[in-house]
């Protein structure tokens, strides 16, 4: 079946410094990929997605391709933010009739300190 | 917020005690989604729903039961809480042509 896996977190950042989420997938078909973001308290909020291979997804100024050939939809933020302090989800869907639940990472969880 | 909402935020109850938890849209979407979220578990699906009276299961049923009687509602139900039901539980909607989730806010549960 369909599966997501993410880095292994926590992570914890300096404001302004570079940021990386790695998230690999396994599908049978061509899924579309998600980001969703989380912030404390608080629901899933999608932060960016792309529907097809080579898409590029951005939101906020993060940003991620889908790489088809690696199977990848990493995350990268070039500075980050202490209000980017959240647990990022990465997400895929088959998106098509009964398929087209969505598929979870186990998510990371990032800390930005000033 | 887009038309998504759950019942109760936040629920106390006491093992082998039966609970129903509410999801109600005003989108009229076709498909309704149940997840828990554990800590090192991400977002685990539950139970769906792609139409009134039609559901399935997900990867994590065992213990769990639903019913879609309207398309605006699709009840979660577990039969007999157990301390491992402790969870967050969210409820989705899915609009396809536009590829957009969204999220209920939420139900915290706690069994003690």
């Amino acid at each position: 079946g369909d599966s997501v896996t993410q880095m292994e977190g926590p992570v914890t950042l300096s404001e302004e410094a570079f940021l990386t989420i790695n998230c690999t997938y396994t599908a049978t078909g061509y899924p579309s990929l998600f980001w969703y973001v989380q912030y404390p308290g608080e629901g899933l909020q999608l932060l960016l997605k792309a529907t097809k291979a080579d898409d590029k997804g951005s939101n906020k100024g993060f940003e991620a391709t889908y790489r088809k050939e690696t199977t990848s939809f990493h995350l990268e933020k070039g500075s980050v933010q202490v209000s980017d302090s959240a647990v990022y989800f990465c997400a895929l869907s088959e998106m098509a009739g009964a398929n087209s639940k969505l598929t979870f990472g186990k998510g990371i969880t990032l800390s930005v300190r000033p | 917020d887009a038309g998504i909402t759950q019942s109760p935020r936040h629920k106390v109850t006491e093992t082998g005690t039966p609970v129903t938890l509410r999801c109600h849209q005003t989108e009229n979407h076709r498909y309704m989604y149940w997840y828990r979220q554990d800590p090192g578990h991400g977002l685990r699906l539950i139970h769906y729903s792609y139409g009134v009276k039609d559901t399935d299961k997900g990867e994590v049923s065992d213990g769990y039961s639903v019913s879609r009687s309207k398309t605006e509602d699709f009840l979660l139900t577990l039969e007999s809480a157990t301390s491992s039901q402790t969870s967050v539980y969210f409820c989705a909607i899915v609009d396809l042509g536009t590829y957009g989730y969204t999220f209920g806010s939420g139900t915290r549960l706690t069994v003690v």
